[in-house]
């Protein structure tokens, strides 16, 4: 079945201090792979997306992405982290097989926690 | 352009009542979603509809049941509130169940 894992359930971090985001999934056929941020008390927003192509994606907010097959992660960074970036984020994979196809499944969350 | 709406925004029933979620988009979009989100569970998909007078199962339908109303409108109605019904629901929309989906601001809804 496919799953996301995402490895960490908090993460600190100083402003302006580099940041990655652990994500790790499993899927048998095509891998369509996103990351979505939730700002407190908020919907969530698409942070940038993998469908094909380069294995590095740019998103918004200076973050980036790079698609890793061989190791199945899916790992979200940003070089230098600001106080706004505090967030929840969720790594997603879009089933491909059974019911609910085309659905997305989502991990359990990291929360970043950006201090000054 | 308002996106994807939600009403209400927070709501607390008692158990055993009943109420309604109302969900609509201004995009035209083909496909609506809802989800609750827990903590420590990320979102979890409860029914979907992908497209106008189609509606199926997600991941955790059981208490709920949901109506297509037209393309705008996608409503999840609880029949009988338990306590664990407690949680955040989200409604979200994409052109097809595809498509990159775009999420409301959410409804917290407390069962005591």
């Amino acid at each position: 079945a496919q799953s996301v894992t995402q490895l960490d359930s908090q993460v600190p971090v100083f402003e302006e201090a580099p940041v990655e985001l652990r994500c790790n999934y499993s899927s048998s056929v095509s891998v369509y792979l996103f990351w979505y941020v939730q700002y407190p008390n908020q919907g969530l927003q698409l942070l940038l997306k993998y469908l094909s192509g380069s294995t590095l994606v740019k998103g918004i907010n200076g973050f980036e992405a790079e698609f890793n097959k061989s190791q199945t992660s899916f790992h979200l960074r940003k070089p230098s982290v600001h106080i706004s970036d505090t967030a929840e984020y969720f790594c997603a994979v879009r089933r491909d097989y059974g019911g609910s196809q085309g659905n997305l499944i989502f991990g359990k969350g990291t929360k970043l926690s950006v201090k000054p | 352009n308002a996106g994807v709406t939600q009403t209400p925004k927070f709501q607390v029933l008692k158990t055993g009542q009943s109420m309604t979620l109302q969900c609509a988009q201004d995009m035209n979009h083909n496909s609506m979603y809802w989800y609750r989100q827990d903590p420590g569970m990320g979102l979890r998909l409860i029914y979907y509809s992908a497209s106008e007078g189609t509606t199926d199962k997600g991941e955790v339908p059981n208490g709920y049941n949901v109506s297509r109303l037209n393309k705008r409108e996608f409503s999840l109605r609880l029949e009988s509130a338990a306590p664990s019904q407690t949680s955040v629901y989200f409604c979200a929309s994409s052109e097809m169940v595809m498509e990159t989906q775009y999420f409301g601001p959410g409804t917290r809804l407390l069962v005591l």
